[in-house]
């Protein structure tokens, strides 16, 4: 059981490019997100999904899009990065979205742009 | 206004001390209450829920007060392996909806030392 896996760990991209960051789960969680995580700042909600086939936006979803075409996959892509995309993102998932549930975060996409 | 505020830190402490956390949440519509922990460049992971009745685990103990709507976290006997970042974190959900979103405050540090 490998719990929240992400790729890739570290990336560095240049204005304007686009990338996909991966993000899976193996406990057929229904719930998963992405977050980011700015020094200083809580961490914020980027794009959330409550099944496949059904995602919405967060907090601060500009320039990032996302899908959930399975249960276990929810990637998040940045259509056309800036330098204030330099962030660290972490995606997480959970039973179910009620308030309840623990989250379970991925290890984290450390991500420079230039 | 922040929808969570907590103690700006860091907190430097040696081992054996007692050491208190705070934070505020504005929405009084806010349902659930966690605190997470979060080791340096690692994801964060759930360290307890906070009841309205007061709940402890082991050296850890919360306690929440909806009037005032503050959480706080309690650690006694601290330990080297207690230093990292700890998060304050609120469930609320949409209106008239289960689902809903958690919020992060930004963390304080708290580094143990020998």
């Amino acid at each position: 059981n490998a719990g929240v896996t992400q790729t890739p760990k570290f990336q560095v991209l240049k204005t304007g490019q686009s990338m996909t960051l991966q993000c899976a789960q193996d406990m057929n969680h229904e719930y998963m997100s992405w977050y980011r995580q700015d020094p200083g700042m809580g961490l914020r909600l980027i794009h959330y999904s409550v099944g496949a086939g059904i995602t919405d936006q967060g907090e601060v979803p500009n320039g990032y899009n996302v899908s959930r075409s399975t249960t276990e996959d929810f990637p998040l892509r940045l259509l056309s990065a800036a330098p204030s995309q330099t962030s660290v993102y972490f995606c997480a998932s959970s039973y179910s979205y009620t308030g309840t549930d623990t989250q379970y975060f991925g290890p984290g996409t450390r991500l420079t742009v230039l | 206004r922040k929808e969570v505020e907590q103690d700006p830190g860091p907190f430097n402490v040696p081992e054996g001390a007692t050491v208190a956390f705070n934070c505020t949440y504005s929405n009084s519509a806010s349902q659930s209450f966690f605190w997470y922990r979060q080791d340096c460049r690692k994801e964060p992971k759930l360290l307890m829920s906070v009841y309205s009745s007061g709940n402890e685990d082991g050296r850890f103990t919360a306690q929440l007060n909806r009037a005032s709507q503050y959480i706080s976290l309690l650690i006694r006997d601290s330990k080297l392996s207690d230093s990292a970042t700890y998060l304050c974190v609120v469930f609320r959900a949409d209106r008239g909806s289960t689902l809903g979103r958690l919020y992060f405050g930004r963390g304080t540090q708290l580094t143990v030392w020998p």
